[in-house]
This record gives C-alpha cells, structure tokens and sequence, in this order.
C-alpha cells in the first residue's frame, strides 16, 4: 500500500522549462517530506527536503511547496538543464520509515 | 572514500540458492537500512537496524533475513531464491532514526539481483 502518492511518472521539458511533480499523502502523523533524486546506475539522493509548518522551501533551481491542509506538495524544478534528467522520489517520515512515491522520470531535451 | 557501499553490484543465480548481500558504511552513522527498488522503480523499505537492534521488519518472507555484526554493516542473507526476488537492493545508512528526515538517508549504488 503506497503511503504517498505521486504524479505524473514521467514527463518531458525543454531545456530551460519548468518541470513540476505532485505528491500527496494520507497519513497525517508524517512529519517531514524529503525529495529524492536518483540517476540510472545509483542510489537515490537527498536533494531538498520541508517540514509540514513551512509552505515553501527554495534552494537554488528546486523549490518545494507544501499545502498542508491539502495533504500535498510538489517539486519545481526552474530553468531545468539536461543533467537534471532522472528520477524523482517524493518521501515522507513517521516512525523511523522514509516512505517514498513511485517516482517521476524527468528528461530535459536540449 | 566515505559512502555507503555494497557487494556485490551484480548477482544472478539460479531459482532455490541462498546467496547475500554486504553493505558497508564509514559515514559513522548509527541506523542502516535496506530497500528494495522493483522494476518500476517502486522503492520498498524492508530492514532497518539502529546499533545493531532491529527496529523495522516490514511484510518480506521469512527467506530474507538481514544481520548486523556492528553498527558500520548490515548485510543480508537470501534463502531459497524465486523469481520474483529479481530487483535492485539498496542499503543505505542515516544519523540515527530521529534525524533521518532533516539530513536524509546515504544510499549505495545498490546491487541489481536477477533470479533465472
């Protein structure tokens, strides 16, 4: 049973585009959303994470923003560039468990 | 190098033999986990230990059974291989449970396990 759900599970952006994700999840006793970024052959990665009494959460070209009463967040990714394409996890923490999306594949077409 | 590491990165064989997995950290952290990545990409907690105590067993049959001699490894041991034991097995390593979330998880490069 997935705890987070996220959407789309892939999309394609113009170098210099916008790429957005979506998640959303259920449980509220979940108290922090971290991202995660994987490249083929590798480990998923931190890449930015917020806690749930922040709406919005910016480190450089990546911004999460986070709508609690909705139960949903999402990732931006500004001005994106060819070595942004992977695959994106959304997470979500309770209880010593990291429970993550079924990822978003993400290209950036040159 | 400080990372998580684990062997080995490939591993196929065949359906009914026992093989295991070795992850190794020198990150100096106390919590260490193992994930199960499918072929959508679905990542599965399975294990997690925190100073050599296990503290998460999620719904994995009894055929997988992880060990941890100390804080800096936790491997884990695959009994009667099938089929569908066929994906990618993370470990990963984090500054104790209650800190996981604000400095995240290190994960290896996983080991890609195909069962013919």
């Amino acid at each position: 049973q997935q705890q987070v759900k996220q959407s789309p599970q892939s999309l394609i952006v113009q170098k210099g585009g916008i790429s957005i994700i979506n998640c959303a999840y259920e449980n509220t006793a979940f108290d922090y959303f971290p991202w995660y970024q994987q490249f083929p052959g590798k480990g998923p990665a931190l890449l930015i994470a917020i806690r749930p009494d922040v709406s919005e959460k910016k480190e450089g070209r990546f911004t999460i923003s986070f709508n609690k009463s909705a139960k949903q967040f999402s990732l931006h990714i500004m001005d994106s560039q060819p070595g942004d394409s992977a695959t994106y996890f959304c997470a979500a923490t309770a209880d010593y468990k990291l429970s993550f999306g079924a990822g978003t594949t993400v290209t950036v077409r040159a | 190098d400080t990372a998580v590491s684990q062997t080995p990165k490939y591993l196929v064989t065949q359906m009914g033999n026992d093989k295991s997995i070795k992850c190794e950290q020198n990150l100096g952290h106390d919590t260490m986990y193992w994930y199960k990545q499918d072929s959508k990409k679905f990542l599965k907690i399975m294990f997690s230990y925190n100073n050599k105590e296990l503290i998460i067993n999620e719904t994995v049959p009894n055929r997988f059974s992880p060990k941890s001699p100390d804080k800096a490894h936790l491997n884990l041991h695959i009994n009667s291989l099938e089929l569908g034991d066929s994906a990618v097995y993370f470990c990963a390593s984090s500054h104790g449970a209650h800190f996981a979330a604000r400095y995240g998880y290190t994960f290896g490069s996983g080991t890609r396990l195909t069962v013919v």
